[in-house]
């Protein structure tokens, strides 16, 4: 694809729901990252991985948040037993690599979540 | 760890006026540095990077930032803003720990009148 994409775009749900959120990185690009933005916290990490697995899982907030990646194409961000604090807008990136500071990682458009 | 401080929360412009959004870096080592733009409702934008070859940067849309060592600074300018620059600002470090993990400052909303 052109970019990298993410959905749902918005996500409302109960507090205690489970959630996912999907992200198709750009074809190719073998790095991928979690973001989550919230108006508390700002722009924090999440998680990255190369190819199919996460060397780096210490940006997660709680073992509620789990992520993976299959085929090392799409990956999904999994929310247990939601919280009114889990409520930001998730951000997916991906990169044609993991190391190095000249490579860009390319920003999908979010997926709103809000927990009620 | 590395970190960045954006100075400003807000910065209002007139048009054709010029943009001056500052940031401050802090590194145990020669940084990564980048600059990204937000437009409502729209994903993040790299405006530009510096990886520590020439330290005066040019960037998309008229924009250039210059890394100063001495004063740990990455401020981003533009000489004349114009209206579709509104957006919200990012100044971000990248630490290369064996992955490229980007720490974003807390942004600095740009408000540009006509």
């Amino acid at each position: 694809g052109a970019g990298v994409s993410q959905s749902p775009s918005n996500k409302v749900t109960e507090k205690g729901k489970d959630v996912e959120l999907r992200c198709d990185p750009i074809s190719g690009h073998t790095a991928l990252y979690w973001y989550r933005q919230s108006l508390g916290q700002g722009l924090e990490f999440l998680i990255y991985f190369q190819g199919n697995s996460a060397p780096d899982k210490s940006g997660l907030p709680s073992d509620r948040f789990s992520a993976e990646r299959t085929g090392g194409s799409v990956s999904t961000l999994t929310i247990q037993r939601t919280q009114q604090e889990d409520s930001a807008v998730y951000l997916c990136a991906s990169s044609l690599v993991s190391s190095g500071g000249s490579y860009e990682q390319y920003f999908g458009p979010g997926t709103r979540l809000t927990v009620t | 760890a590395q970190s960045v401080t954006q100075l400003d929360s807000h910065v209002s412009v007139s048009e054709g006026t010029p943009v001056l959004l500052r940031c401050n870096y802090s590194s145990s080592y020669s940084p990564s540095l980048f600059w990204y733009v937000q437009h409502p409702n729209k994903g993040l934008q790299l405006l530009l990077k510096y990886t520590s070859a020439a330290t005066l940067v040019k960037g998309i849309n008229g924009f250039e930032a210059e890394f100063k060592k001495s004063e740990t600074s990455f401020h981003l300018t533009k000489p004349s803003a114009h209206m579709s620059d509104a957006a919200e600002y990012f100044c971000v470090v990248s630490e290369d720990t064996g992955f490229q993990k980007l720490v974003f400052g807390t942004g600095t909303r740009l408000l540009v009148s006509p």
